[in-house]
């Protein structure tokens, strides 16, 4: 099966620097990638997502970026506020199989 | 659009009781709704996958008989925790894909369990 891989998983920055997060994952055949942001206590929240026939995807500060052949995307969030601190998780499925999750970063924004 | 809700946010329950969440899609069809786990500092572990009027597929080493799933309609799926006990304090999230796909998957807000 589907084995996703992150890192790393604490990430502190100060307010204003940019923010990477690195995700692997081992079945060729995954072509959708989404990432979610949890915040104590609620449930994750869809912050952006990338389909394998894309290479990179930006919403405002957030972007994310796929390598097909090496198997691995990345989150790219710039401008980094406080409000952004959050648990940030990669996943990946196949078509619209389950989602197989990596084990989420801790990203503390300090101000 | 592409809300889901799910309740309780929170609930205590007494050893022995049985609890029941609740997940509804609110502005779509879901055809497949998802149950999660998820321990303090860890990721989100499917628990069982169902489909909209047939028996929920349960992963490896989830017991079928303590986690009951039900999947009646389109909207709602339900998860009932039978005889619930300490170690089954947990957060539990559901999440929704819509019909036909394509548009991702939604997930609702939590739903802390905590047995004494």
């Amino acid at each position: 099966g589907e084995n996703v891989e992150q890192h790393p998983s604490t990430l502190s920055v100060q307010e204003g620097d940019s923010a990477v997060i690195k995700c692997t994952y081992s079945d060729s055949a995954s072509n959708y990638f989404p990432w979610y942001k949890q915040e104590l206590g609620k449930g994750p929240q869809l912050i952006i997502d990338i389909r394998s026939n894309v290479g990179e995807k930006k919403d405002q500060r957030i972007a994310v970026t796929l390598n097909k052949t090496a198997k691995h995307f990345s989150l790219h969030i710039t401008e980094t506020q406080p409000e952004d601190s959050a648990v940030y998780f990669c996943a990946a499925s196949k078509g619209y199989s389950t989602l197989t999750f990596g084990k989420g970063t801790m990203l503390l924004v300090s101000p | 659009g592409a809300v889901v809700s799910q309740h309780p946010s929170r609930v205590i329950c007494k050893s022995g009781t049985s609890v029941k969440i609740e997940c509804r899609s609110l502005d779509f069809q879901a055809t497949t709704m998802f149950w999660y786990r998820q321990f303090p500092k860890q990721s989100l572990m499917l628990m069982a996958t169902s489909n909209e009027g047939s028996k929920a597929t349960y992963e490896q080493g989830v017991e079928k008989d303590k986690f009951l799933i039900n999947h009646a309609s389109l909207t709602l799926s339900t998860l009932t925790v039978t005889s619930a006990h300490p170690e089954d304090s947990s957060f539990y999230i559901c999440s929704a894909s819509r019909s036909g796909g394509g548009y991702g998957y939604t997930f609702g807000s939590g739903t802390r369990l905590t047995v004494v």
